[in-house]
């Protein structure tokens, strides 16, 4: 079935240093791919998504890649600060007959050392 | 733009009892919006799609006699968990796509905390 695999689980980088998370998809029809960072407790936000249509996009200190032939997309986050700590998730789009729907990945939980 | 809220945040029941949670889109109409779950330290399991005027559509091992979706119009969904147990204590999020904007994103309610005793 549909499946996001998402790497590593925890992540823990010095303040300031660079952090990046690695997922891949199994579905080839996949052309959205969003990335959330969810706070204990609270709802996933929405920090950054790609279409197939691009091969990278960046915001501020926030990049994503993806490589379609590879199934593969990545987030970049550069110099890292304290309110960086979240738990991130990754998430593609998934085409059904009812309606195209998100699917997330594990989720990695980042952790910035001050 | 793009709210969507839950009601309530947070519930207790007895086991046995059943449990009624709302979502609503406040400011657009939403033509389909999600049911997911989220056990502690866990990821999002999406549970079922509800389009408007439609029977929602379950995910594989989501008993749908358990968890009644009711998708009445543009901007409410509900979920009722009927005869929780204690296995039902979760987090549950829901999430709504819009009829304008970008077609795959989808905007996130703040989520409703069960406790089933």
């Amino acid at each position: 079935g549909e499946n996001v695999e998402q790497h590593p689980s925890t992540l823990s980088v010095q303040e300031g240093d660079s952090a990046v998370i690695k997922c891949t998809y199994s579905d080839s029809a996949s052309n959205y791919f969003p990335w959330y960072k969810q706070e204990l407790g609270k709802r996933p936000q929405l920090i950054i998504d790609i279409r197939s249509n691009v091969g990278e996009k960046k915001d501020q200190r926030i990049a994503v890649t993806l490589n379609k032939t590879a199934k593969h997309f990545s987030l970049h986050i550069t110099e890292t600060q304290p309110e960086d700590s979240a738990v991130y998730f990754c998430a593609a789009s998934i085409r059904s007959s009812s309606a195209s729907k998100i699917i997330f990945g594990s989720g990695t939980r980042l952790s910035i050392r001050p | 733009g793009a709210v969507v809220s839950q009601h309530p945040s947070r519930v207790i029941c007895k086991s046995g009892t059943s449990v009624k949670i709302e979502c609503r889109s406040l400011d657009f109409q939403a033509t389909t919006m999600f049911w997911y779950r989220q056990f502690p330290k866990q990821s999002l399991m999406l549970m079922a799609t509800s389009n408007e005027g439609s029977k929602a559509t379950y995910e594989q091992g989501v008993e749908k006699d358990k968890f009644l979706i009711n998708h009445a119009s543009l901007t409410l969904s509900t979920l009722t968990v009927t005869s929780a147990h204690p296995e039902d204590s979760s987090f549950y999020i829901c999430s709504a796509k819009g009829t304008s904007g970008g077609r795959d994103e989808q905007y996130f309610g703040p989520g409703t905390r069960l406790t089933v005793t």
